[in-house]
């Protein structure tokens, strides 16, 4: 069965560098979808990205964070200068049609900021 | 805010017994989904039920919606220890998805 897949399991970076989160949804799905869950607390929505570009975007989503779907199967979260609450599980997900159906979620990363 | 509350925060039961948990938001949404987390993991999609709708089954999962009271409920039925996890819920309008804080339900064996 076709699954989400993202790379680091774990990172841990040091406050103030970047980060790239990299995600391979399923290869016929044409949204994706970033997520975040700090320890303990509920999944939060991050971004939305369709047809090449943001669809939404959360008030969490600010400047320091970007998405990018560098080729065909890749899509990525980059945080610039990373902050200690930054530290927390990042899910990236992805649907078939739109971002109102069933999406399917990857294993996530967990980020470490120290 | 559109997201959705779970209740109670945290269930113990015994296995074969019925697990019922509750979500409740406070804007109009498109559809309401469940999602299974396993500790540490990703999350599992359970089940969507659209505003039209009342009730959907699938296994031993039975979800309901009622948007005049705006809430849902997801109840498990004859339950299993592998049933251990957060269950959340999910609204979604025009703009994005958003998730309750979760119940934790812990089945014992």
């Amino acid at each position: 069965e076709p699954e989400v897949t993202q790379t680091p399991s774990h990172q841990v970076t040091q406050m103030g560098q970047e980060v790239i989160l990299r995600c391979v949804p399923i290869s016929n799905h044409l949204y994706f979808y970033w997520y975040r869950q700090i320890l303990g607390q509920k999944v939060e929505f991050l971004v939305s990205f369709y047809n090449n570009e943001i669809s939404e975007k959360s008030e969490i989503f600010d400047d320091q964070f970007s998405v990018e779907r560098p080729d065909g199967s890749n899509f990525t979260l980059k945080i610039r200068s990373t902050k200690l609450e930054d530290s927390a599980m990042y899910f990236c997900a992805s649907s078939e049609w739109d971002r109102e159906g069933e999406q399917y979620f990857g294993p996530g990363t967990r980020l470490t900021v120290t | 805010s559109q997201q959705g509350e779970e209740d109670p925060q945290a269930l113990s039961i015994q296995e074969g017994e019925n697990a019922t948990m509750n979500c409740s938001y406070k804007t109009s949404i498109n559809n309401l989904q469940w999602y299974r987390q396993n500790s540490g993991r990703g999350l599992v999609h359970l089940i969507l039920i659209r505003s039209n709708e009342r009730e959907k089954h699938s296994g031993r999962l039975r979800v309901t919606l009622d948007t005049s009271k705006k809430s849902s409920s997801l109840l498990i039925t004859a339950s299993r220890a592998a049933d251990t996890a957060s269950y959340f819920c999910a609204t979604s309008n025009n703009n994005d998805m958003r998730f309750g804080a979760g119940t934790r339900l812990t089945v014992k064996p």
